[in-house]
């Protein structure tokens, strides 16, 4: 089955600096790779997905990167605020109707410092 | 509360009671998924269901029984559970759009306590 690597498990930045949470996946037939935020007890919320057909997608802010042959993909948050402080978990899932079987990573605790 | 709903949020049992979990989703989705997610673990994929069929039993122990009854309604029954059950159990739900892409709606979860 799919396995999904998230590094690193905690990164701290700095106000207005920019953050990179990476990921790795096995399964080279997985094609939908949407990343969650998690704010501390509340419940996932997709920030931004992309799919294998793309290269990159950018929505204000937030931008998310996949490499289909090194088989990862980034997300990349400019200009962090202080409420960007989540824990944000990448997943990739194959597409096909029937449910969306979503493989998650471990989750990575972003804490912007002001 | 709108979207996705669970009862109870928190529950506390022992590992011979029988409780069961409820989720509803008031979004017309087709797609429903159980969750368990654990400190310092990813969240698991417990089951899948599509159209009251269930798609997906992720290697999940038989002590949790799923049951769909229609496209809204999610319960997770629980039985002779185990103190390393204590979990956050999560809810979601989605449309399942196929090859379109699929935003999965999450509920607030159900804290449990397995004593």
């Amino acid at each position: 089955g799919e396995n999904v690597e998230q590094h690193p498990s905690t990164l701290s930045v700095q106000e207005g600096d920019s953050a990179v949470i990476k990921c790795t996946y096995s399964d080279s037939a997985s094609n939908y790779f949407p990343w969650y935020k998690q704010e501390l007890g509340k419940r996932p919320q997709l920030i931004i997905d992309i799919r294998s057909n793309v290269g990159e997608k950018k929505d204000q802010r937030i931008a998310v990167t996949l490499n289909k042959t090194a088989k990862h993909f980034s997300l990349h948050i400019t200009e962090t605020q202080p409420e960007d402080s989540a824990v944000y978990f990448c997943a990739a899932s194959i597409l096909t109707g029937g449910g969306n079987k979503l493989t998650f990573g471990t989750g990575t605790q972003l804490k912007v410092e002001l | 509360e709108t979207g996705v709903t669970q009862t109870p949020r928190h529950l506390v049992m022992g590992m011979t009671n029988k409780k069961s979990l409820k989720c509803e989703q008031h979004l017309g989705h087709n797609a429903m998924y159980w969750y368990k997610q654990s400190a310092k673990k990813p969240l698991e994929l417990m089951f899948v269901y599509n159209f009251k069929e269930q798609t997906e039993n992720n290697s999940v122990p038989s002590r949790f029984s799923p049951e769909c009854p229609n496209s809204s309604h999610l319960f997770l029954h629980l039985h002779t559970l185990q103190p390393e059950d204590s979990a956050l159990y999560l809810c979601a739900s989605s449309q399942d759009r196929g090859l379109a892409g699929d935003e999965q709606f999450f509920g607030p979860g159900t804290r449990l306590t397995v004593l």
